[in-house]
């Protein structure tokens, strides 16, 4: 069984750039959440997509975009990069949407100067 | 508003002190609490789904409690290995989850 990859590792851009993260997720799984981890803070919930439709997306503006496709991996593309968007990206994936246990990649660190 | 704390944010155990941490939770119709394991550098690892009050579920030397505004991982005779960041979570839709801050913990040999 594959688990959740995503690329790449780490990243380093300038503000105002736009970046693309990549996330294949585990073997069976069709649901795929994004999730910005600030250090010392816990994940907060960017959005998830479903069978390739965003299904809900948490307090965070336009800018931050997302697409999944047919064989569930997925993207996170942010424009107009701020310093604040520096944190640790991570993508989740989970069979459908019963809340079942989500399965982390180890995520991109991206770092904005 | 925040809807699960941790406590406390950071804990140094010696190897073999038992210890618990705390996860403490606001929503209504509790629909599930996670427990996740975060290591360094890594993304969270599941450990504990517990649903209903009462219940308790056990992993090597974690053992994961709920009671009806609260949750507690007991760490039992922890050992280095057991150093990481537990992170408690409870669903605020569908698979989307609010995270804690977690609890930093570190084991000493």
């Amino acid at each position: 069984e594959t688990g959740v990859t995503q690329s790449p590792t780490h990243l380093i851009k300038t503000r105002g750039q736009q970046v693309t993260l990549r996330c294949s997720s585990q073997s069976g799984h069709n649901t795929v959440s994004w999730y910005q981890q600030a250090l010392g803070q816990g994940p907060q919930f960017i959005f998830q997509y479903y069978r390739e439709e965003e299904n809900g997306r948490g307090n965070f503006p336009p800018r931050f975009s997302g697409l999944q496709f047919p064989n569930y991996s997925s993207e996170l593309n942010v424009n107009a990069l701020e310093l604040d968007d520096s944190a640790l990206y991570l993508c989740a994936s989970s069979l459908g949407l019963d809340n079942s246990p989500l399965h982390f990649g180890n995520g991109t660190r991206l770092t904005v100067t | 508003e925040d809807q699960v704390t941790q406590s406390p944010e950071a804990l140094r155990l010696q190897e073999g002190e038992s210890s618990s941490l705390n996860c403490s939770y606001t929503v209504s119709g509790l629909r599930g609490l996670f427990w996740y394991r975060q290591d360094p550098g890594k993304g969270p690892e599941f450990l504990f789904t517990l649903y209903s009050a009462g219940e308790e579920k056990e992993k090597e030397r974690l053992k994961a409690t709920l009671t009806k505004k609260e949750s507690f991982l007991h760490i039992t005779a922890p050992k280095p290995e057991d150093s990481a960041t537990y992170l408690c979570a409870v669903p605020e839709g569908n698979n989307r989850l609010a995270f804690g801050k977690g609890n930093q913990v570190v084991v000493i040999p």
